[in-house]
């Protein structure tokens, strides 16, 4: 099946700094691509829509300055949380849907982000 | 998309069949039935998927009521690494956009 590769798994920083996250798609070209973020015992919830060449989606109550979304070619979309602090702290995960694939989302192995 | 319910926990016997229901009573007739799993700190993992029909491949099997308006996921012989939150979302298929997961079912398989 389609890979997309996520990194760093996990990060610590200290508050104030920023933190980018990668998300690859690695065997498919990806227009569409989600970044969901998940605290502890929760569910997934949806932060933004990253669409190649254009401007992310943001979701209610997700500021799109904190968390910058570059989505500059199909098979590569970052995340960076900027100027993070301790309630930044969660799991981030990524998504890529498969050009042509329906409504498989392909999801990477998430990043465990802990600002201190 | 359609609302789903799902018991939050289940427990299973390792070596048994884990079947996970999943309640979707007001599906429409375009929407299908997706199963995706998360094993713990990792990312969602799709199982199957279907519209009417019943469906097996080689992680699962899917049974949809004639009248659609719930679905059974079976683990046929469930192990230790199957344990994880099983979410059941039901979606129009080609609608581009995120797959919204509610609280899943969350399930132990035990020695």
């Amino acid at each position: 099946g389609a890979v997309v590769s996520q990194h760093p798994s996990r990060v610590i920083c200290k508050s104030g700094t920023s933190v980018k996250i990668e998300c690859r798609s690695l065997d498919f070209q990806a227009t569409t691509m989600f970044w969901y973020r998940q605290f502890p015992k929760q569910s997934l919830m949806l932060m933004a829509t990253s669409n190649e060449g254009s401007k992310a989606t943001y979701e209610q109550g997700v500021e799109k300055d904190k968390f910058l979304i570059n989505h500059a070619s199909l098979t590569l979309s970052t995340l960076t949380v900027t100027s993070a602090h301790p309630e930044d702290s969660s799991f981030y995960i990524c998504s890529a849907r498969l050009t042509g694939g329906g409504e498989k989302l392909f999801f990477g192995s998430g990043t465990q982000l802990s600002v201190l | 998309d359609a609302k789903t319910t799902q018991p939050p926990s289940m427990d299973c016997a390792e070596g048994r069949a884990a079947n996970l229901p999943c309640n979707h009573s007001t599906i429409s007739g375009n929407e299908y039935v997706y199963w995706y799993r998360q094993i713990h700190s990792q990312g969602p993992q799709y199982i199957i998927h279907g519209l009417k029909n019943n469906e097996t491949n080689e992680m699962a099997s899917l049974i949809i009521t004639e009248d659609r308006k719930s679905s059974t996921l079976i683990l046929p012989h469930a192990t230790l690494r199957d344990t994880a939150v099983y979410y059941c979302i039901v979606r129009v298929w080609g609608s581009q956009g995120n797959l919204i997961f509610g609280k899943g079912t969350k399930l132990s398989v035990k020695p």
